[in-house]
């Protein structure tokens, strides 16, 4: 099947760096990935949608400027969290879908980075 | 508005005994529907899927489930629970005719505890 990496898995950083996370699909191609967050015992909430080439769409009420999202190529999309701060820990999990194949087009998950701003 | 609903938030059974997850969902027309697991500190696992055809879909590990259109609901079971299969269970839906732009909305989750 399709698998989805993610790098780092952990990462703890200091109030006020900077973190790049980055999401690529190992095995087939995607125009289009997506970015969750999720809080403990929470569900998962869509942040942005990352299209290959061109600018990522976000979500109503996600920071454009704070989650920097870049996807360059087929196989690789990346965020990044500007002047992380505490409330900017959690837990951050990227889809990716398949071009190829029938309708629908599936998404495939990674398996998340946790990310820790002291 | 799109929406994924789960009614139960926490759900203990005990190993051997069987399960119902439920999940109702509000969309426009009928979706793709999906069921993840997730164990802690992981990412998501695809339990099964259902686009079209036989309404009972299977999937891995023992589960299925059933669309029923007229309530609007995918609830996944599983005949006999073991204790590996403690975990947060996501019911989600996703757009038949895929665009660019087009996303998996995800339930709020339940959470299983399986009691040995």
């Amino acid at each position: 099947g399709a698998v989805v990496s993610q790098h780092p898995s952990r990462v703890i950083c200091k109030s006020g760096t900077s973190v790049k996370i980055e999401c690529r699909s190992l095995d087939f191609q995607a125009t289009t990935m997506f970015w969750y967050r999720q809080f403990p015992k929470q569900s998962l909430m869509l942040m942005a949608t990352s299209n290959e080439g061109s600018k990522a769409t976000y979500e109503q009420g996600v920071e454009k400027d704070k989650f920097l999202i870049n996807h360059a190529s087929l196989t690789l999309s990346t965020l990044t969290v500007t002047s992380a701060h505490p409330e900017d820990s959690s837990f951050y999990i990227c889809s990716a879908r398949d071009i190829a194949g029938a309708l629908p087009k599936e998404q495939f998950f990674g398996p998340g980075t946790r990310l820790t701003v002291l | 508005a799109q929406s994924v609903t789960q009614p139960d938030i926490h759900i203990t059974v005990s190993e051997g005994a069987s399960l119902e997850l439920r999940c109702n969902y509000s969309y426009g027309a009928t979706p793709y529907l999906f069921w993840y697991v997730q164990s802690p500190g992981q990412g998501l696992q695809l339990l099964l899927k259902y686009f079209s055809g036989d309404t009972l879909v299977q999937g891995i590990k023992g589960f299925e489930a059933e669309f029923k259109r007229s309530q609007s609901s995918f609830n996944l079971r599983k005949p006999s629970v073991h204790w590996s299969d403690a975990a947060e269970y996501f019911c989600a839906v996703g757009p038949r005719r895929t665009t660019s732009y087009d996303k998996v909305i995800f339930g709020p989750g339940t959470s299983l505890s399986v009691i040995p």
